[in-house]
């Protein structure tokens, strides 16, 4: 595997259900990031950690609950979500604050 | 606050023309860098270019160009002579220089190049 990984790619789930999507990069950076994509809205940065540490916390609902084990996975655990949730939701790595982010293919989520 | 606008939301060209997708910016920070973004239909934004705050030069790669001008903080992207693969979406984006850099990203343009 190279480059930035997401899994599920797809994810359809209810109101009412627990479920984590997974982020792993295979880069060696030190930062790693979750966006959330909405239709004709802007990339909106939700979580950032740096160095396994929270640095960065958009004012994102509790039902989102980012985790960190190590410098190269990402979880984004998720429950009782709303509709308004269902969106493309991105995970980026990068070297530290002065280069690039390389992205995943996202995780398509729906929620019914 | 930062702020990155991009002004044309849908372009569409024919192919073999040229095309500039604008992107202006608005920070208060000294140091800050520029980028852009493709995001094909596939979903995974991919990486195009970085430009520190410092370094006002004009690149070029390919069929690809892009213009600097710190004095209209702007950072305008250019395809010549443009082919149907390069229909996506565009995103300009800007982030400080802290430790963890915080993206903020314009809203995109759509660009559909067609035969």
């Amino acid at each position: 595997e190279t480059g930035v990984t997401q899994t599920p790619r797809h994810l359809v789930m209810g109101m009412t259900n627990k479920k984590s999507l997974k982020c792993e990069q295979h880069l060696g950076h030190n930062a790693m990031y979750w966006y959330k994509q909405s239709a004709k809205k802007p990339l909106e940065l939700m979580f950032v950690y740096s160095l396994e540490e929270r640095v960065e916390n958009n004012s994102v609902p509790s039902r989102f609950s980012p985790e960190c084990p190590n410098s190269s996975h990402l979880f984004l655990h998720l429950h009782t979500l709303q509709p308004e949730d269902s969106a493309l939701y991105l995970c980026a790595s990068s070297q530290d604050g002065y280069n690039e982010q390389f992205f995943g293919p996202g995780t398509r989520l729906t929620v019914l | 606050a930062q702020k990155v606008t991009q002004a044309q939301t849908e372009i569409s060209v024919v192919e073999k023309e040229d095309v500039t997708l604008d992107c202006v910016y608005e920070t208060r920070d000294t140091t800050y860098y520029l980028f852009w973004y493709k995001q094909p239909p596939s979903g995974e934004l991919v990486f195009l270019i970085r430009r520190n705050s410092f370094d006002e030069q004009n690149e070029i790669s390919g069929r690809y160009s892009w213009n600097f001008q710190k004095s209209t903080s702007s950072f305008n992207f250019t395809i010549t002579a443009s082919q149907v693969v390069d229909s996506a979406v565009y995103f300009c984006a800007l982030s400080d220089s802290g430790t963890a850099s915080k993206l903020t990203f314009g809203t995109g343009t759509r660009l559909q190049v067609t035969l």
